[in-house]
């Protein structure tokens, strides 16, 4: 099974600030990648897909990288509306049932 | 515009079926490509995947969740239905369906989940 692992776990920052998550896959997952932002109480969205493939809607200062085992969600220009929880996922899998990383939340500092 | 809605009991007891009724619209279950899965959020841990079914009603299951799982739809009703069987507490989560547009792709439309306790 291909496992992911996501850190920090919990980051800190201000608005304004360029934050950086970053998720590691057990094995190469080439760039089978995406990035999912949720809020409380709400669901999640799917802001990239294949590493770096930003969804129609999504601000521009949100980019993904990487590809391989290691990959990430750079978030430049802080914004109010960004702190939540980011989760990373390998999709390419028939059955994905372990394939999110355990989340990032993205506290106000 | 596409959509998906979660129902079910906020309160099980442990033993018990969880019977959850995904309500979608804005798109066919039936249209090529399509899938809906059920995804679980317990409080503290990471998402996991429960179950799928296809445009063309094959279901996929978690290996170490299969014996306890049934997917299905409805499709006039719009409907993707999963009942889980003997409920335990370590079973309460927030249980959201979503979208993906094939097996091998991204969910890219979630609901926005229904909790449900079990407890006794």
């Amino acid at each position: 099974d291909i496992r992911m692992t996501q850190s920090p776990s919990t980051l800190s920052a201000s608005v304004g600030d360029r934050v950086a998550i970053t998720c590691r896959a057990s094995q190469d997952i080439r760039n089978w990648l995406a990035w999912y932002q949720q809020k409380p109480g709400e669901a999640p969205k799917l802001l990239i897909s294949l590493a770096s493939n930003l969804q129609s809607g999504v601000p521009s200062r949100f980019s993904g990288s990487g590809s391989g085992t290691e990959f990430s969600l750079i978030i430049n220009s802080l914004q109010p509306d960004d702190f939540a929880t980011y989760y990373c996922q390998y999709y390419n899998s028939y059955l994905p049932e372990k394939t999110f990383g355990q989340g990032t939340k993205l506290e106000i500092k | 515009q596409v959509a998906l809605r979660e129902s079910g009991p906020a309160l099980v007891k442990p033993t018990q079926t969880l019977t959850l009724t995904c309500t979608v619209s804005g798109f066919s279950l039936t249209a090529s490509g399509m899938c809906v899965s059920w995804i679980r959020q317990s409080p503290g841990k990471a998402l996991e995947w429960l179950a799928r079914i296809d445009w063309e009603d094959e279901k996929y299951y978690s290996t170490s969740l299969k014996t306890r799982l049934t997917i299905s739809r409805d499709t006039p009703k719009n409907q993707v239905v999963l009942t889980m069987t003997d409920m335990d507490p370590v079973d309460t989560a927030t249980y959201h369906c979503a979208r993906s547009q094939g097996i091998f792709s991204p969910f890219d439309v979630w609901g926005q989940g229904t909790m449900a306790v079990v407890s006794s």
